[in-house]
């Protein structure tokens, strides 16, 4: 079975600066798909950013980049030029290339933005 | 298009109650899914569904029951609620990866589910 590791429960930073997330998966396909999604206060569920990993360059969404490597299993969020708006839950997650898409989350980093 | 609605948005049972999530999409997404979250353990699969008709166990499936009788609705059954259960619960729904659509889990707003 698939599992997914975010090794740092909670981050803060000020206002403008740049966060790295961390996130590592256990796989044994060679095949899939990773995203990182977002958890505001209200709850809701944003998909933030996602990589196929057959793609060897990393993902981007205007503030939002990813670091993926394979080879180690890890698949960081990078955040530029932070907002209050960023703060939230973000979750890592892995998806395999087959079946029902079924979602296997990490645990989850609440990053606070702090003025 | 209001895409993924759940009800209720909050409940609270006692030990024992039973109750209904109801999950509605309106996007004609051919799979949905439940999962629940905790803190300190993210979201877990309780159920999910590929299509009408059609349920399968996820990781936590126990406790739960599940039915998909029309395409667009997806329902959470618990029969005999215990305080194991208090928890937030999401439904989500997605295309099929091998469509023309994106395969993007769309999620629902959730539901704060307590068991005293």
């Amino acid at each position: 079975a698939q599992t997914v590791t975010q090794s740092q429960p909670e981050m803060s930073v000020q206002e403008a600066e740049t966060v790295t997330l961390s996130c590592t998966y256990d796989t044994s396909e060679s095949n899939y798909y990773l995203f990182w999604y977002k958890q505001p206060p209200s709850r809701q569920m944003i998909l933030v950013i996602r990589q196929e990993a057959y793609k060897q360059q990393n993902a981007t969404e205007n503030r939002f980049s990813v670091n993926f490597q394979k080879a180690a299993k890890s698949f960081s969020l990078k955040i530029s030029d932070s907002q209050l708006g960023d703060t939230a839950m973000y979750f890592c997650a892995f998806m395999r290339d087959q079946g029902a898409q079924k979602l296997v989350f990490g645990q989850g980093t609440r990053l606070t933005i702090n003025p | 298009n209001a895409g993924v609605t759940q009800t209720p948005k909050f409940r609270v049972l006692k030990t024992g109650q039973s109750m209904t999530l109801l999950c509605a999409q309106d996007m004609n997404h051919e799979y949905m899914y439940w999962y629940r979250q905790d803190p300190g353990m993210g979201l877990r699969l309780i159920h999910y569904s590929v299509g009408e008709g059609t349920t399968a166990k996820g990781e936590v499936p126990d406790g739960y029951n599940v039915s998909r009788l029309k395409k667009q609705n997806f329902l959470l059954g618990l029969e005999s609620a215990a305080p194991s259960q208090t928890s937030v619960y999401f439904c989500a729904s997605s295309y099929p990866r091998t469509g023309w659509f994106s395969y993007e889990q769309y999620f629902g707003p959730g539901t704060r589910l307590t068991v005293t």
